[in-house]
């Protein structure tokens, strides 16, 4: 079956780093994915890594051990315009468009 | 390039009545995927239209049908409707490799439809 698992909500300082867990369990394994959704807003994208690593974007960094079965995402110099909540998303193998979603972490950014 | 879009954007229903939602992809994108986000529930896989095929279907029941036009605009339609129904209603697409695949490549969401039934 599949899994994913992130924490509910986090709360951190403007101008702080902070850093997004997500575990995965699924069988086959074609990358992972981060999204960022604004309240009532669509999700948009944020990163995609497929190997082992860390891929920086700017203040955005995510990070994949596919031997643990986890990835983070790292938020630097955080502001306020990052509250929002962040998606963590596997498409399932061999199985097209197919995303599993975890609940999401809803981080607050405070001033 | 446009962005996917979705119609309506906001709709209330009452039970027992049956709706139907619109996404168009982006221009060239054949992969359409519909989800139904929740408080509760959070995102959840609805089904995947490629080229007007049905290629993955999510773990919802029948009521919930979708299809895809030539044109590669998706529907998806929701029968006899319950209170539990109400959500937001994201559509996403994806442009496909030469495999026909999409799993690697990125889904841009549409705004979503915020459906109430009362």
């Amino acid at each position: 079956g599949q899994n994913i698992d992130q924490p509910t909500e986090m709360t951190a300082t403007e101008g702080a780093i902070v850093q997004i867990n997500c575990t995965y369990q699924t069988s086959g394994f074609n990358g992972l994915f981060w999204y960022q959704q604004h309240a009532g807003e669509a999700p948009t994208f944020l990163s995609y890594n497929v190997l082992d690593g860390l891929e920086e974007k700017g203040r955005f960094s995510s990070f994949l051990s596919r031997s643990k079965g986890y990835s983070y995402l790292l938020l630097k110099e955080l502001q306020m315009k990052d509250s929002a909540s962040y998606l963590c998303a596997v498409p399932l193998y061999n199985q097209g468009g197919k995303l599993i979603f975890g609940q999401g972490t809803e981080l607050s950014v405070k001033p | 390039k446009a962005g996917v879009t979705q119609t309506p954007r906001y709709l209330i229903k009452t039970r027992g009545q049956q709706v139907t939602l619109s996404c168009s992809p982006i221009s060239g994108h054949r992969s359409v995927s519909w989800y139904q986000q929740t408080p509760g529930q959070g995102l959840q896989f609805l089904f995947e239209y490629f080229s007007e095929t049905q290629r993955n279907k999510g773990n919802f029941p029948g009521r919930f049908s979708g299809r895809q036009f030539s044109n590669s605009r998706s529907e998806m339609n929701v029968s006899t409707l319950e209170l539990g129904d109400s959500a937001l209603y994201l559509c996403a697409s994806s442009s496909p490799g030469t495999s026909g695949a999409s799993s690697y490549n990125e889904q841009f969401f549409g705004p979503g439809t915020r459906l109430t039934v009362l």
